[in-house]
């Protein structure tokens, strides 16, 4: 079974600074992709980085990237120069190569001070 | 516009009646998935469905749950006799194709209270 674990209910930032948000996968699978959404009050997941099991580089996106470690199976994600608009929840997920439904983490509060 | 589109946007209704929800997905994407979300939790996986295929059904909670897709397009998912169990925000998502590294788009959801 797959499993994702978010383990931060809530984080707090300063404007400008950097933040990593923790997610840890558990899979046997070989193959298997994880992701990273955004749900601001608004309700609306937006996607915001993937990362490949075999990629061999971190995922960027912007001002997004993603720590892959792949012996510690961990993806946590990075914000740079945090903004007041990056306040919202950050969800982790996965999917394995041999199913279609992903698995979401319980996500993780982010509150970004001015 | 171009991404998933919900309706309603929000439903209230009394406990014990029917309720349809729909959404419409992106144009040309083939994956759709139903989620239920409920205040502060994480997305719970309701139905899948791909193409022409049967539906993956494994995560709808009781046999008043069901949904459909017409045309590989429109979907409808219905809660029959509504408990207030079932107030939630549910969510309905597409996707390109079955791909490993295609993200998924969402809606805005329908938030959905039970009296």
């Amino acid at each position: 079974a797959q499993k994702i674990t978010q383990t931060q209910p809530g984080m707090f930032v300063q404007e400008k600074e950097a933040v990593t948000l923790d997610c840890t996968y558990d899979t046997s699978d070989p193959s298997y992709g994880l992701f990273w959404y955004k749900q601001p009050s608004s309700g609306e997941m937006i996607f915001l980085i993937y990362q490949g099991s075999y990629d061999q580089q971190n995922a960027t996106e912007g001002r997004y990237s993603l720590n892959f470690q792949k012996a510690r199976k961990s993806a946590n994600l990075v914000i740079s120069a945090s903004q007041l608009g990056d306040s919202a929840m950050y969800f982790c997920a996965m999917r394995v190569g041999g199913s279609y439904i992903p698995t979401f983490g319980r996500g993780t509060s982010l509150i970004v001070h001015p | 516009g171009a991404g998933v589109s919900q309706s309603p946007s929000n439903k209230v209704t009394e406990k014990g009646k029917d309720v349809e929800l729909r959404c419409d997905p992106i144009s040309g994407h083939t994956a759709l998935y139903w989620y239920r979300q409920s205040l502060g939790q994480g997305l719970e996986f309701l139905i899948y469905f791909q193409g022409n295929s049967a539906p993956d059904k494994s995560g709808l909670p009781s046999d008043r749950f069901s949904a459909e897709r017409t045309g590989g397009s429109v979907s409808t998912l219905t809660i029959q006799r509504t408990q207030q169990e079932d107030s939630a925000v549910y969510l309905c998502a597409s996707s390109p194709g079955q791909a490993l590294f295609q993200p998924q788009h969402f809606g805005d959801g329908t938030r959905l209270s039970i009296l």
